[in-house]
């Protein structure tokens, strides 16, 4: 049963334009969400985090959308370049307890074509 | 300033045999845990520690154990490794459950 769904396995975006990746989550009382990236043999890097009491979050070319109702976020890039090629996570959580854990979706590889 | 370490990077092992996964960090974080990543699955949270002496369940821990004595070491013991452990393995820590985790580079594991 997978709480967090990355639907799409992979992506090809021409450089300068928008890539925009999509996950879905099942778990209701998640609360705080995330997007890493991967590129291949190094561990994923944290590249922007989204809180349930905002529909929106920012920074630099990247721009996370959260859509509470239809369990919905989506990450944006804009304009892709190069260096944006790699494999990108989504990740959910429910709140600051000891007993909350990080889930992770299936990934999408985003490749950039020139 | 290493950040996450994993040791060894790369590890083949017969069936039965057992082994452990070592990770450090040294950015005092609190959280730590322990990932699989297998194609098509992403990343499976396997085991997690909200601080020293203090380790729970993720989503598939079974044939998996760990421990957490000090802040800065979170070892991952397979104690009869089986194929279906073949996998890469990363290790993670934060400051808390909801801040960012830094991962380390990886430990791949054949198990044949």
């Amino acid at each position: 049963d997978q709480q967090v769904k990355q639907n799409s396995p992979s992506l090809s975006v021409q450089e300068g334009r928008i890539s925009i990746l999509n996950c879905d989550y099942t778990n209701s009382m998640f609360d705080y969400f995330l997007w890493y990236k991967k590129y291949p043999a190094e561990g994923p890097t944290f590249l922007i985090s989204i809180s349930s009491i905002k529909d929106k979050n920012e920074d630099g070319r990247f721009t996370v959308f959260l859509n509470k109702s239809a369990k919905h976020l989506s990450l944006h890039i804009v304009p892709s370049q190069p260096g944006d090629s790699a494999v990108y996570f989504c990740a959910a959580s429910e709140g600051y307890s000891s007993a909350s854990k990080i889930i992770f979706g299936s990934g999408t590889r985003l490749s950039i074509r020139p | 300033n290493a950040g996450v370490t994993q040791t060894p990077k790369f590890q083949v092992l017969k069936t039965g045999q057992s082994m452990t996964l070592q990770c450090a960090q040294d950015m005092n974080h609190e959280y730590m845990s322990w990932y699989r990543q297998d194609p098509g699955m992403g990343l499976r949270l396997i085991h997690y520690s909200v601080g020293a002496g203090i380790t729970d369940q993720g989503e598939v821990p079974n044939g998996y154990n760990v421990s957490r004595s000090t802040t800065e070491d979170f070892p991952l013991r397979l104690l009869s490794a089986a194929p279906s452990q073949t996998s890469v393995y990363f290790c993670a820590s934060s400051t808390g459950v909801q801040e960012t985790q830094y991962f380390g580079p990886g430990t791949r594991l054949l198990v044949l």
